[in-house]
């Protein structure tokens, strides 16, 4: 059974602090994606990585960084937290010509 | 960047039929379509490649012409169980893996 784990499914955070998003993949996929969800918008790109210490930015990446230093792991940092950041966020996974497996999302609320 | 999706949302009776249309201003070389109930991680339903083939998944088909850089979802005969909302997502140009994601339609079947 694939899986895409999402270190935390509810988070709260200060105005202001540095926030760690964690993701672990367990299929040996090349490719792995940070997504925004917020109503009316869909899921929007912020990062995407294509391989160990390889990234691409996506459509709205201002304010957030990634890092991979394992091919399973995946993480997405705001460097400083701000209210607008509130959101969910979707990690996925997906292999060369496969489709793209979801983790359960995070939900961040930043006050 | 983004595909963009009609309509927002609809809401249906059980059994009757749906279109969902996406929409791409970029050309287009395969699409996916992805199902999210609420609450739980997008899911995989059907990759339509070049080619205006169509795929279907239970009584839910696709079709892609990529002359119009679009793709339309057909759900038949729906049921409760079709409720959630449907995200397609299409590669960006050259990158065949790095997956972008329509706006969403959010779909509700009532009794």
């Amino acid at each position: 059974d694939v899986k895409v784990t999402q270190s935390s499914r509810y988070l709260v955070k200060r105005t202001g602090e540095k926030v760690f998003l964690e993701c672990v993949q367990d299929m040996d996929h090349e490719n792995m994606f940070w997504y925004r969800q917020d109503p009316g918008l869909g899921l929007r790109l912020i990062y995407f990585s294509y391989d160990v210490k390889m990234k691409e930015k996506g459509d709205i990446p201002e304010g957030y960084s990634v890092s991979r230093e394992k091919k399973e792991r995946f993480s997405l940092i705001l460097e400083s937290a701000s209210t607008n950041q509130t959101s969910m966020y979707l990690c996925a996974s997906k292999g060369f010509r496969s489709e793209a497996f979801f983790g359960q999302g995070t939900r961040l609320t930043v006050v | 960047q983004q595909p963009v999706q009609s309509p927002q949302a609809v809401i249906l009776r059980e059994g009757e039929d749906a279109v969902i249309n996406c929409s791409s201003s970029k050309a287009l070389y395969s699409v996916h379509w992805y199902r999210q109930k609420h609450g739980e991680a997008p899911v995989f339903l059907m990759i339509l490649l070049k080619g205006g083939e169509q795929k279907g998944h239970e009584k839910i088909s696709a079709s892609f012409n990529e002359k119009k850089q679009q793709s339309s979802l057909y759900l038949t005969a729906s049921q409760l169980s079709y409720s959630g909302t449907y995200f397609c997502g299409t590669p960006r140009t050259g990158t065949a893996s790095k997956l972008t994601f329509g706006t969403g339609t959010r779909l509700q079947v009532t009794l």
